[in-house]
């Protein structure tokens, strides 16, 4: 079974510093990809996704992610983070069958200013 | 609304109590997903819905939990004699689906938060 690793569960950056979330995947063919993010009171929000072709991939609030087959990671990345990026993130993968997502533990970001 | 609508956001009951949870989800979507959320974990998969029928309801826990999506648009997650450890937030979700597939992009509602006494 299809399985999505989160190691670092809180991160903290300071305003206008990069940023790299890290993610980890099991499964035995090339799955799709996605992350998420979790603001408090609002449902999970799609950031970006990757289903084949161009490793990296470009997602919504400036947000990048590359798929690494050789180290099965899914690392999310921006260049500048913004205090309004403070949220959680999950890292999920779907094995394409059509039918359930597989969500890591999350990763909850904390910005400074 | 354009979005996946579920209702209540809130529901608190007492041990044993039944308990429903509503999901509108997008209009067109037939593909419709309950997840549950405990404190400090990602999303957990309950069950999946295309059409009417559960295509995959392998992630519930038990005989307590149940869905229902009757006219393939709106779904009802039932809990039956609830536990404590039913506390969580329950997520519904819907997707689209072309020539028979879905896309795999999960829209997700804000959640009914469940609190068991």
């Amino acid at each position: 079974a299809q399985s999505v690793t989160q190691p670092d569960i809180h991160i903290t950056v300071s305003e206008g510093a990069s940023l790299e979330l890290r993610c980890n995947y099991s499964y035995g063919a090339t799955p799709y990809l996605f992350w998420y993010v979790q603001s408090p009171g609002q449902g999970l929000q799609l950031l970006l996704k990757y289903f084949s072709g161009d490793t990296l991939v470009q997602g919504i609030k400036g947000f990048e992610a590359e798929f690494k087959r050789s180290q099965s990671s899914f690392n999310l990345r921006k260049p500048s983070v913004h205090w309004s990026d403070a949220a959680e993130y999950f890292c999920a993968v779907n094995t394409g069958t059509a039918s359930k997502l597989t969500f890591g533990t999350g990763t909850r970001l904390q910005v400074t200013l | 609304g354009a979005g996946v609508s579920q209702t209540p956001s809130n529901k608190v009951t007492e041990k044993g109590k039944y308990v429903e949870l509503r999901c509108d989800p997008i209009s067109g979507h037939t593909a419709l997903y309950w997840y549950r959320q405990s404190l400090g974990q990602g999303p957990e998969f309950l069950i999946y819905f295309q059409g009417t029928g559960a295509a995959d309801d392998s992630g519930l826990p038990n005989d307590r939990f149940f869905a229902v999506r009757p006219e393939g648009s709106v779904s009802t997650l039932k809990i039956q004699r609830t536990e404590r450890g039913d506390s969580a937030v329950y997520l519904c979700a819907s997707s689209l689906t072309l020539a028979g597939v879905t896309t795999g992009e999960l829209f997700f509602g804000e959640g009914s938060r469940l609190t068991v006494l």
